[in-house]
């Protein structure tokens, strides 16, 4: 298994300004990927993270609101920038393990409330 | 566009009944159907894992079938325990590692 530590668990942030949430995992992994569950909605993902390029974006997502970083095998961020109330969600990141690729792990979530 | 859907959205049972959930999906392009738990404030935890028409799988008093034919899965919960109260999550993967989740089932297990 792995374990999974995102952080800040959870932060209120005024509108237009921008948070960094990290993700560390215990174990080298092959796939990283950030997931937003807005109020009453089904988790959904924003972007896969590619270890030393860019990230790869699900359509409605763009690199310039969600910055993505993967420098290595077991570590990365995604910022939100310039926060609105609509940005206000839990984001997830996840994880899939090089010799497992059946269940993913999740960290503990990021609860980011805009005001 | 991937449409997974769960029901009911809640449910809230006494300590001892058991109950189930559905989670429906389109049954073209069908590589793996998840199951998490989802507690408050905690990581979803990955229950099944189910690829095959007619899986079915158990962890305690925790069960799912899967039929892919009709785009169908379900989990039971025999004899729910005030502990089992958390967000139920079914997903749908492509074979790409991405999941498509449900909105969820909400379940409130009262002593």
């Amino acid at each position: 298994s792995a374990v999974i530590s995102q952080k800040p668990s959870r932060d209120i942030c005024q509108r237009g300004t921008s948070l960094t949430i990290q993700c560390q995992v215990d174990s080298q992994v092959t796939m990283m990927f950030w997931y937003r569950q807005q109020p009453g909605q089904s988790l959904t993902l924003i972007a896969t993270a590619n270890q030393g390029s860019e990230a790869t974006y699900e359509s409605g997502f763009v690199i310039d609101k969600f910055p993505i970083s993967r420098p290595n095998l077991t570590f990365s961020t995604l910022t939100v920038s310039n926060m609105s109330p609509e940005d206000s969600s839990i984001y997830l990141c996840s994880a899939y393990l090089q010799s497992m690729n059946t269940e993913a792990f999740f960290g503990q979530g990021t609860r980011l409330t805009v005001v | 566009i991937l449409n997974v859907e769960q029901s009911p959205q809640s449910l809230h049972v006494q300590e001892g009944d058991s109950t189930n959930f559905t989670c429906s999906f389109p049954s073209s392009n069908f590589y793996a159907l998840h199951w998490y738990r989802w507690e408050t404030a905690k990581s979803p935890e990955a229950l099944f894992v189910m690829t095959l028409n007619g899986d079915e799988k158990k962890k305690g008093r925790i069960s799912a079938t899967l039929n892919t034919k009709e785009g169908y899965s379900y989990l039971y919960i025999k004899g729910s325990q005030p502990e089992d109260s958390a967000t139920y999550l079914c997903a749908l993967s492509s074979g790409f590692q991405k999941l498509v989740f449900g909105t969820g089932t909400r379940l409130l297990v009262s002593p």
